[in-house]
């Protein structure tokens, strides 16, 4: 079974501008969540979502939107870049909504570089 | 409130045991995982662990848990160079932070020398 891809792996964009990062779970996985990662905050929780609709949000500002496709594919939308907003961005997925007894599986990341 | 603690560095030598340690806050978590990050890589799930649970083994790893002291720990048997990585502690707690989501650690930077 293919495990979880996210596109594009590497993205270099301006501050002001907008971008868009996609996930597609493993099959059959419902629930996606998104994180960014930072050398001086770690690992953060953005936004979990389950049959197209957002379910959890974390502590980010909200330039950062998402969303889900009926097929479970989520893509992550970020405006007005920020130099901060330089991240590796990962998404996971899991079978059913976390919270219950579901573990999470992670893609190899989007790395995003503002200038 | 709900926070993950690790040491942010550990180095060994080849064939030794390795034990990376862990304290959590959030006294409702239900699961604690670890995960491995290798350079330039997102994260590989390597063990979980219910709270209810004292300990699990899974191969060259071992979990224990002290669930009274918030302590978890990893411990790889014969550590490889391969194992060189970063390794996140994270739990899975039903906080108003987490919200079922994952709190990870800083991760602790794994060296293994030959």
């Amino acid at each position: 079974k293919a495990g979880v891809t996210q596109t594009p792996r590497y993205l270099i964009k301006t501050r002001g501008q907008q971008v868009t990062l996609s996930c597609s779970p493993i099959s059959g996985h419902r629930s996606v969540s998104w994180y960014q990662q930072t050398p001086g905050q770690g690992l953060q929780f953005l936004f979990e979502y389950f049959s197209e609709t957002q379910r959890n949000k974390g502590n980010f500002p909200g330039r950062f939107s998402g969303r889900q496709f009926s097929n479970s594919r989520s893509e992550m939308n970020v405006s007005t870049l920020e130099l901060g907003d330089s991240a590796l961005y990962l998404c996971a997925s899991s079978l059913a909504r976390m919270g219950g007894q579901e573990t999470q599986y992670f893609g190899p990341g989007t790395r995003l570089l503002v200038l | 409130g709900e926070d993950v603690e690790q040491s942010l560095f550990l180095s060994v030598r080849e064939g030794d045991s390795s034990v990376i340690n862990c304290t959590y806050t959030d006294s409702s978590s239900t699961y604690l995982y670890w995960y491995k990050q290798e350079p330039g890589a997102g994260l590989q799930l390597l063990t979980y662990i219910f709270s209810n649970m004292d300990m699990k083994q899974d191969q060259r790893l071992t979990v224990l848990l002290n669930k009274k002291d918030k302590h978890l720990s990893l411990r790889i048997a014969d550590t490889q160079t391969g194992d060189s990585a970063i390794y996140f502690c994270a739990e899975r707690g039903l906080g108003l932070r987490s919200q079922g989501n994952l709190i990870f650690g800083k991760g602790t930077k794994l060296s293994v020398k030959p």
